[in-house]
């Protein structure tokens, strides 16, 4: 089955407690992203990948890193999370570009404490 | 960069209601995507448009790009207790930037 698959869906932890959070896709897509939704907010792009070692930043990357060593994955990393990056996070993936349909995983509910 | 502003932020409606949603750009646009998430789900693509003027539908649901690419709306017609959720507009900023727009949440009383 063609899907976008985020570890893990939940995570309760602490400030400055290094996380990363897994995106994996199984289509062969080049582009991948990250997103951010918070109420009244909608989905805010945090950096995002054209392909293999190719990675940009979004309209909201500080406090992210991200790396792209593999067609199908694309990990989120929080060196130092803080409280304001509790949010849902979501990983989407498309064919081409970003003028593709893009395809989103189930999301990955953050908290940091 | 290119911002997309969408309205209204929320719609509540009796089921069997129209619903629309906008969203307006300061700049032309290259292409325009819909995408629909449900409560407690994720963004799940409905369209692209590309034309100036296009409209293109999918059953009760109707997407029109406006003539100058500046603009687009979504319109539901006599909607149904499945049509519950948010629904996003997306374009292209840059390079290949995808930026959102705020949504538009439409709840429905049965």
């Amino acid at each position: 089955e063609a899907q976008v698959t985020q570890n893990p869906r939940y995570l309760i932890t602490v400030t400055g407690k290094k996380l990363t959070v897994t995106c994996s896709q199984n289509m062969n897509h080049e582009y991948m992203s990250w997103y951010r939704q918070d109420p009244g907010l909608g989905l805010r792009q945090i950096y995002y990948s054209m392909n293999v070692e190719v990675t940009d930043k979004g309209d909201v990357p500080e406090g992210y890193k991200v790396s792209r060593k593999e067609k199908r994955n694309f990990p989120l990393i929080l060196e130092s999370p803080s409280p304001n990056q509790t949010s849902l996070y979501f990983c989407a993936s498309s064919f081409g570009r970003s003028n593709q349909p893009q395809h989103f995983g189930d999301g990955t509910r953050l908290s940091i404490l | 960069g290119q911002q997309v502003m969408q309205i209204p932020q929320y719609q509540h409606v009796q089921e069997g209601e129209d619903f629309t949603t906008y969203c307006n750009s300061s700049t032309t646009l290259s292409n325009i995507q819909w995408y629909k998430q449900r409560p407690g789900g994720h963004p799940v693509f409905l369209i692209q448009l590309v034309k100036s003027g296009e409209v293109k539908k999918q059953k009760r649901l109707t997407f029109q790009f406006g003539e100058a690419k500046k603009n687009s709306s979504l319109h539901i017609t006599a909607t149904q207790t499945t049509d519950v959720g948010t629904y996003f507009c997306a374009i292209i900023q840059g390079a290949q930037k995808l930026v959102f727009g705020q949504g538009t949440r439409l709840t429905i009383n049965p």
